[in-house]
């Protein structure tokens, strides 16, 4: 079965400094992986994906991730947060074989001091 | 290009009603996913609808039911409710043929069970 581990709940971060998001899974075969956002009383917008190629992948509002096998991660980072970060960052696993069924970890919530 | 929409975007209930929920998917696509997540978690994934018929489930039980219909557009219903229920819940649309699990998300119906 799928799984997603996100080991951060909290993360405070200064404007303006690096941010890391932690992500892990849990599958047997290659999955598809993404990185959501929610800002509250919203729904997920979709940041970035790896469906499979270059590791490193780039995604909106300057948030890249890298996919490392070895470790079962795919953590999420930017080089300098911005206020309007702030908010509720999921991480999720796909795969072919389980159609468009995403399993989604308990989430990071992000909060950005001036 | 429209988005995802869904009606309503809040409603309260008491214990043992029925609620129907509303998704509207996105322009051009032809499947349809709903998930529930409740405060403070990941969504998990309900079930999914492709050509009208229910194509993938998860651990749900069968008072959570839904439709699609020949517009795409979907309906999610839950009976019995109780207050467990309460919860953001989102309906996500997808092409099928793409099958890699990139969904688009609404902004969700918030349900409260009293």
């Amino acid at each position: 079965a799928q799984s997603v581990t996100q080991p951060d709940i909290h993360i405070t971060v200064s404007e303006g400094a690096s941010l890391e998001l932690r992500c892990n899974y849990s599958y047997g075969a290659t999955p598809y992986l993404f990185w959501y956002v929610q800002s509250p009383g919203q729904g997920l917008q979709l940041l970035l994906k790896y469906f499979s190629g270059d590791t490193l992948v780039q995604g909106i509002k300057g948030f890249e991730a890298e996919f490392k096998r070895s470790q079962s991660s795919f953590n999420l980072r930017k080089p300098s947060v911005h206020w309007s970060d702030a908010a509720e960052y999921f991480c999720a696993v796909g795969a072919r074989a389980a159609g468009n069924k995403l399993t989604f970890g308990g989430g990071t919530r992000v909060l950005v001091k001036p | 290009e429209t988005g995802v929409t869904q009606s309503p975007t809040h409603l309260i209930k008491t214990r043992g009603q029925q609620v129907t929920l509303r998704c509207s998917s996105q322009s051009g696509h032809n499947t349809v996913s709903w998930y529930q997540q409740a405060l403070g978690q990941g969504p998990q994934f309900i079930f999914q609808y492709y050509r009208e018929e229910e194509n993938g489930r998860g651990n749900f039980p069968p008072r959570f039911s839904g439709l699609q219909f020949p517009n795409y557009s979907s309906e999610l219903n839950v009976n019995a409710l109780e207050l467990d229920d309460s919860a953001l819940y989102l309906c996500a649309s997808s092409l099928k043929q793409v099958n890699t699990g990139e969904l688009f998300f609404g902004e969700g119906s918030r349900l409260t069970v009293l």
